[in-house]
């Protein structure tokens, strides 16, 4: 049974970076693309970017292009978001998720804090 | 992008009835390989979103059999038979056809128990 288990909540001033991450078990992690998903307090579900983690390929939104970048450790099983400039907008349950043409296995979350 | 528009925004609903959630897309969810790409989430409150249906009707691995998916090309419904208490929470329609560029999700819908 594969599963995706994110690191720990983060508090972050305003301006700061974070780096979140998100191991994936099982053997299949090089075939599936990895999601970034995040849910601001209230709000719906919004895609931040995507990996595969076997060839290192990314994808982001326009919303997010030159602030997110998202890697991959392959001998670790992986992925990782870093996100910068941070206001007080990127507040949110960050979610990763694998994608089988379907996003079928999601992270438990992380909850990122921006506050000065 | 492909805009997800799903109506209603909020869905009250009497146990045991049945209940029904549009989601609209701006362009074709057709991909070049034939399939389309248009699945069902459930998200339940204080937990991550869970896979329902995926490719418009295919259930997904422990959903109950009173969840269905239909549509095509750019109109989808998913169907709820008979509401039951655990039905509660936002159900999110989410596109995957223009992968490896974009993925988008509709709004979401609030069920909610009468």
């Amino acid at each position: 049974q594969v599963q995706v288990v994110q690191s720990g909540a983060e508090v972050k001033k305003p301006g700061a970076s974070v780096k979140l991450s998100c191991k994936a078990s099982g053997d299949t992690f090089t075939t599936f693309y990895m999601h970034w998903v995040r849910q601001a307090p209230g709000q719906g579900l919004e895609w931040v970017g995507v990996i595969h983690p076997g060839d290192g390929s990314t994808s982001y939104p326009q919303k997010f292009q030159g602030r997110v970048t998202v890697t991959r450790d392959t001998s670790t099983s992986t992925v990782y978001m870093e996100l910068s400039s941070l206001t007080s907008e990127d507040t949110a349950i960050y979610y990763c998720a694998r994608d089988n043409h379907a996003f079928d296995i999601w992270g438990q979350g992380t909850m990122v804090t921006v506050s000065s | 992008d492909i805009v997800m528009t799903q109506t209603p925004l909020s869905l009250p609903v009497t146990l045991g009835q049945p209940a029904s959630i549009s989601c609209r897309s701006s362009q074709s969810l057709v991909h070049s390989d034939g399939s389309t790409y248009l699945s069902w989430l459930h998200q339940r409150p204080g937990q991550p979103p869970r896979l329902l249906i995926y490719k418009i009707s295919n259930r997904f691995s422990g959903v109950p059999d009173r969840f269905s998916g239909s549509g095509a090309g750019t109109d989808f419904t998913l169907k709820i038979s008979r509401v039951e208490a655990e039905d509660v929470g936002v159900y999110y329609c989410m596109q995957a056809t223009q992968f490896p560029l974009s993925w988008t999700f509709g709004q979401g819908t609030k069920v909610e128990i009468k």
